[in-house]
């Protein structure tokens, strides 16, 4: 079972509030990731680290940001939520990247359901 | 255009069919090819993986890979209720297998 942990599963907060998404692991996994994933939709790369002071964005355009002070620990963070932003958040970590014979295996998280009023 | 195309059911089969679940993709660069079940209010979890083309198999579960076609398949023998979820199909380039690049997902129903 993957030891990977998200904080709180379900957020409904109000236009304009402040909210960080948690995430941690304890695996020891360099590489971690956030996706955003809505109903029928694809899960789409928001976020990446590399390791401890790296960070960079996805594909998908986001107003989030991210920080990555500590190995176990990949806070994402809305300064200013709005109702566009409702959509489940999905953290996950891996040891490695994908290849050849190396899986790059992705550990996820439950989630975090967020609504935005 | 999406990049991967995945057919979103729901597919309902009785228990002990043969289940078969295909994405077909665009990107030709793509070479690790996965699939991901995900239970109801739960996150994804790694079912199969490939490298290139080709088959594999582990259990009731094989994958197939045809690069060819642009076309990948996931097969279920003797299907069980426990096997109802969502399968998400899943692919990335050797340059930047960090990105994986995942279908909407296929929903399957195994009835008892």
């Amino acid at each position: 079972e993957a030891d990977i942990y998200q904080t709180p599963r379900y957020l409904v907060i109000g236009t304009g509030k402040k909210i960080t998404l948690e995430c941690s692991q304890t695996m020891g996994h360099d590489k971690m990731y956030w996706y955003q994933q809505d109903p029928g939709m694809e899960l789409h790369l928001i976020h990446y680290s590399y390791g401890v002071n790296s960070t960079e964005k996805g594909d998908l355009s986001s107003e989030s940001t991210v920080s990555r002070i500590r190995t176990e620990h990949f806070p994402l963070t809305l300064e200013s939520a709005r109702p566009s932003h409702t959509s489940q958040y999905l953290c996950a970590s891996s040891e490695i990247w994908a290849s050849g014979t190396n899986t790059g295996e992705l550990f996820f998280g439950e989630g975090s359901r967020l609504t935005v009023l | 255009q999406k990049e991967v195309e995945q057919d979103p059911g729901p597919l309902s089969v009785p228990e002990g069919a043969i289940v078969s679940l295909n994405c077909t993709y665009s990107n030709s660069a793509f070479q690790y090819f996965m699939w991901y079940r995900q239970y109801s209010r739960k996150g994804p979890e790694l079912l199969m993986y490939t490298y290139s083309s080709g088959n594999k198999e582990d259990g009731r579960f094989t994958a197939q890979v045809d690069k060819s076609s642009k076309y990948i398949s996931l097969f279920i023998r003797d299907s069980q209720p426990s096997d109802s979820a969502t399968y998400l199909c899943a692919m990335s380039e050797v340059d930047s297998s960090y990105k994986l690049i995942f279908g909407s997902g296929t929903r399957l129903l195994v009835r008892p």
